[in-house]
């Protein structure tokens, strides 16, 4: 197990709704990265934060939105629901280098249907 | 644009025998690191492997082995006498010095072991 913990597992929502997933990073981690898993597909990069601010993002429209809390912990929101939202959320978490792309370690994942 | 291409979506072997899993990327960066990952029905994303572009030297570890040539632009996974647990999907994955700590994922291979 790598540590990083998500909640939660699943979750079912209704179109138009709006959903708050959370990640816990790694003990010694500083850096949180959310990718979006559609079934079938490989993960695609939402958006990653460090020191509490985005550090980069993806092609996702703004009603995907996130925080990073002190303790390195993150959510992420998503408004107004569509039905292409359901996926496997995974979280991963990493220190920051400068030197380079630092391992990604990644949570069990939170699975969103949406109806 | 980075871009990372897993052409074989779905393989079947029987316990024992060798598989090799391939995959081709595609880099403008001369710094990258490449990444393998497997995914077994849990859905969380376990590391397997990290190589930076200036490393080419062949990985093996237990049954894993890795060949990574920069010449073609691949880097592939073989899995000597597969098990069983070695059941999962497996994902290829890019980062590039330039796009921060940001994975770019391929498609997937779906290795399945019969007993």
């Amino acid at each position: 197990e790598t540590g990083v913990t998500q909640s939660p597992t699943h979750l079912i929502k209704t179109r138009g709704q709006q959903v708050t997933l959370r990640c816990s990073s790694q003990s010694g981690h500083n850096t949180v990265s959310w990718y979006q898993q559609a079934l079938g597909q490989g993960p695609q990069f939402i958006f990653q934060y460090y020191r509490e601010e985005e550090n980069g993002r993806g092609n996702f429209p703004p009603r995907f939105s996130g925080l990073q809390f002190p303790n390195y912990s993150s959510e992420l929101n998503v408004n107004a629901l569509e039905l292409d939202d359901s996926a496997l959320y995974l979280c991963a978490s990493s220190s920051h280098s400068l030197a380079g792309a630092d391992t990604q370690y990644f949570g069990p994942g939170t699975r969103l249907t949406v109806l | 644009a980075q871009k990372v291409t897993q052409a074989q979506t779905e393989i079947s072997v029987v316990e024992k025998e060798d598989v090799t899993l391939d995959c081709v990327y595609e880099t403008r960066d001369t710094t990258y690191y490449l990444f393998w990952y497997k995914q077994p029905p849990s859905g969380e994303l376990v590391f397997l492997i990290r190589r930076n572009s200036f490393d080419e030297q062949n990985e093996i570890s237990g049954r894993y082995s890795w060949n990574f040539q920069k010449s073609t632009s691949s880097f592939n996974f073989t899995i000597t006498a597969s098990q069983v647990v070695d059941s999962a999907v497996y994902f290829c994955a890019l980062s590039e010095i330039n796009a921060g700590n940001m994975l770019t994922f391929g498609g997937g291979t779906r290795l399945m072991v019969k007993p």
